[in-house]
């Protein structure tokens, strides 16, 4: 079965930092990961997916993220952070055989602050 | 959220009660799903359909109901309201190669 674990409930950076969200995920076969953020009483929006290819995957607004499939990890980062991404964060994977179900993890938010 | 409508956008019922969440979509995409989000769930899926009539169960499905008539809408409904029910519900929906999904706003269900 599939799973993904995002284990930090918060993470605390200030703004100008460098920020990492973390992902782990257990999928039977090679993975399609999502980054997904949730502003505040909001639905989720899209931000990056890795498919196939590089492991490097550049998104929207600044944010990348990193495949590492011998750590079965998928974080999130930025650069310099802005008070305006304090949001709630998803990961999701899909294995690419079968139905294409998305499991998603319990999410972490991001606090920037000034 | 462009292309993904949910109603209502807030509902407050009463225990044993069936209530219907719509989500309509303008993107004529084949794949739709229904999720709800719990603090400490993420989100899970309750139901999805693959094209109209054809639909699904997903990991938390016991005590809804889904039907999709049309490609556009996809209906869910609590077929006797519990408080357990009390939850935010997300619609969203994938194109054919269901690589990337895409929320709608959200429906905020209370049941007293």
């Amino acid at each position: 079965a599939q799973s993904v674990a995002q284990p930090e409930d918060q993470v605390n950076v200030a703004e100008g930092n460098p920020l990492t969200v973390k992902c782990t995920y257990s999928v039977s076969g090679n993975p399609y990961l999502f980054w997904y953020v949730q502003y505040p009483n909001r639905g989720l929006q899209f931000l990056l997916k890795y498919i196939t290819g590089d492991n490097l995957v550049k998104g929207s607004y600044g944010f990348e993220a990193e495949f590492n499939k011998s750590q079965t990890s998928f974080h999130l980062k930025k650069p310099s952070a802005l008070v305006s991404d304090s949001a709630l964060y998803f990961c999701a994977v899909r294995d690419v055989t079968g139905f294409q179900k998305l499991v998603f993890g319990t999410g972490t938010r991001l606090l920037v602050s000034p | 959220d462009a292309g993904i409508t949910q109603s209502p956008r807030h509902k407050v019922t009463e225990t044993g009660t069936p209530v219907t969440l719509r989500c309509h979509q303008t993107e004529n995409h084949r794949y739709m799903y229904w999720y709800r989000q719990d603090p400490g769930h993420g989100l899970r899926l309750i139901h999805y359909s693959y094209g109209v009539k054809d639909t699904d169960k997903g990991e938390v499905s016991d005590g809804y109901s889904v039907s999709r008539s049309k490609t556009e809408d996809f209906l869910l409904t609590l077929e006797s309201a519990t408080s357990s029910q009390t939850s935010v519900y997300f619609c969203a929906i994938s194109d054919r190669n269901q690589e990337t999904q895409y929320f709608g706003p959200g429906t905020r269900l209370l049941v007293l």
